[in-house]
């Protein structure tokens, strides 16, 4: 299937700096990913849709200013937390849609690690 | 976005079928039902996808009754290896609108020796 990938897999970081995570299409283009958030034993919720060449769109709750999603090219799309704090960290999953010949399929990345101390 | 409705937890032994079933029940003509694999610290995995009757691929089999308000996965001889989270999702994936698929709590299938 379409592979999807994140970078980097899990970072540490300090209270108040700012963390930027990639999510790249490799084998085809996107114009639209969806980005999530997975706390421990819960189910994935999505945080926000990203559209190449647009603002994104945040669900209700989520904060465009402290997640900022750029989306600049057909196969990248960035989130970047902002003075991140220890309630931010979680596992954030991106994801991306492949159109097949009569079906599209939304395929996600590896995910990645977000720790605040 | 239809809801769906699954098992929170299901027992398995290696070597034998798993069958976990999901309630959609207010299914809109026109959305697909797809299901997920997840491991821990893993992003899901997809599996199948259908829109009814049955579908099978390499991994599993999605059974969709004719009124399709559920589907039933089947995993055929389970391994160790199937211990995981598996999702089912229900949405109109050829949309335009590109919508992203709304996870429900997912059910956490565990294989024993």
């Amino acid at each position: 299937g379409a592979v999807v990938s994140q970078h980097p897999s899990w970072v540490i970081c300090k209270s108040g700096t700012s963390v930027k995570i990639e999510c790249r299409s490799l084998d085809f283009q996107a114009t639209t990913m969806f980005w999530y958030r997975q706390f421990p034993k819960q189910s994935l919720m999505l945080m926000a849709t990203s559209n190449e060449g647009s603002k994104a769109t945040y669900e209700q709750g989520v904060e465009k200013d402290k997640f900022l999603i750029n989306h600049a090219s057909l196969t990248l799309s960035t989130l970047t937390v902002t003075s991140a704090h220890p309630e931010d960290s979680s596992f954030y999953i991106c994801s991306a849609w492949t159109s097949g010949s009569s079906t599209d399929t939304q395929y996600f990345g590896p995910g990645t690690r977000l720790t605040v101390l | 976005l239809a809801k769906t409705t699954q098992p929170i937890s299901m027992d398995s032994y290696e070597g034998q079928e798993v069958n976990i079933t999901c309630s959609h029940n207010n299914i809109a003509t026109n959305d697909y039902i797809t299901w997920y694999q997840q491991f821990p610290s893993q992003g899901p995995r997809f599996i199948i996808q259908g829109y009814k009757t049955k579908v099978t691929n390499e991994v599993a089999s999605l059974f969709i009754p004719a009124d399709r308000k559920s589907s039933t996965l089947s995993l055929p001889r389970v391994s160790l290896s199937d211990t995981a989270v598996y999702y089912c999702l229900v949405g109109d994936i050829v949309d335009t609108g590109r919508r992203a698929l709304t996870f429900g709590s997912g059910t956490r299938l565990q294989v024993q020796p």
